[in-house]
C-alpha cells in the first residue's frame, strides 16, 4: 500500500495568515493527489484534485502544488470558516489511502 | 443536487454482523463508482471499499478484506456495506462517497454523505 504522511499534524494560526500543509507519498504518485477539508459533524469536502486543480465552488484562496512524492496545500489568507482538519489522499493506487490529517486551529 | 444518506449504524457486539445502506439521489447512480470511508473516534479518514458503477469490480482495504462486502442495487439507487465478524477497531463513523474517476488523476470523492456511526462493543 502507498503510505501518505502529512505534516504538521496540527497548527495554530490567525485569520489572515498564509498556511501551508505538506503531504509526502511513500512512492511516486505523479499528480494523483487530492485534498479534503473536514469539519466535526460534517461530511468531508473535496478541495483540490489532481494535485493542483480547484474543485468547483471552492474559494480561490485554496491552492495545491507538487508532483511525484511531495505535495503542498496552501491557504493564502486564512478565514474563520477554514478552521478544520485537512487530509491528502492518493489516487494512484485503486486502494486509496489518506494522510493522517492536519488540524488547523486558532 | 447530489444527496447521499447513510443508515443502518448502531451498537453491535464483537463477532456479529451489520449492514449499512446508502441511498443516493440527484444523479445517475448507475454511472458512478461508489466508496465507503470510515473515521474511528479521534482518528483520521480511512478508505474502506470501492465498487465500480456496474458492480463488476470491488476493492477493499486490507483491514476489512474477507470480512466486509460492498454491493449495490442500481434499480434502487442504493449502496451497501455488509460487515461481518466485527471487531472493536471497526468502531467508526462510516461515510459513503461518490467517486469521480479522471483518467489523468484517478478517483476523487466529490460528494459524501453525513455518515452513520457503528459501535462495536460488548
Amino acid at each position: 500500500d502507498i503510505q501518505m504522511t502529512q505534516s504538521p499534524s496540527s497548527l495554530s494560526a490567525f485569520v489572515g495568515d498564509r498556511v501551508t500543509i505538506t503531504c509526502r507519498a511513500s512512492q511516486s504518485i505523479s499528480s494523483y493527489l487530492n485534498w479534503y477539508q473536514h469539519k466535526p459533524g460534517k461530511a468531508p469536502e473535496l478541495l483540490i484534485y489532481a494535485a493542483s486543480s480547484l474543485q468547483s465552488g471552492v474559494p480561490s484562496r485554496f491552492s495545491g502544488s507538487g508532483s511525484g512524492t511531495d505535495f503542498t496545500l496552501t491557504i493564502s489568507s486564512l478565514q474563520p470558516e477554514d478552521f478544520a482538519t485537512y487530509y491528502c489522499q492518493q489516487s494512484y493506487s485503486t486502494l486509496l489511502t489518506f494522510g493522517g490529517g492536519t488540524r488547523v486551529e486558532i | 443536487q447530489v444527496q447521499l444518506v447513510e443508515s443502518g449504524g448502531g451498537v453491535v457486539q464483537p463477532g456479529r454482523s451489520l449492514r449499512l445502506s446508502c441511498a443516493a439521489s440527484g444523479f445517475i447512480f448507475s454511472n458512478y463508482g461508489m466508496h465507503w470511508v470510515r473515521q474511528a473516534p479521534g482518528k483520521g479518514l480511512e478508505w474502506v471499499a470501492l465498487i465500480w458503477y456496474d458492480g463488476s469490480n470491488k476493492y477493499y482495504a486490507d483491514s476489512v478484506k474477507g470480512r466486509f462486502t460492498i454491493s449495490r442495487d442500481n434499480s434502487k439507487n442504493t449502496l451497501y456495506l455488509q460487515m461481518n465478524s466485527l471487531r472493536a477497531e471497526d468502531t467508526a463513523v462510516y461515510y459513503c462517497a461518490r467517486g469521480d474517476f479522471r483518467v489523468s488523476s484517478g478517483w476523487d470523492l466529490g460528494n459524501w454523505g453525513q455518515g452513520t456511526l457503528v459501535t462495536v462493543s460488548s
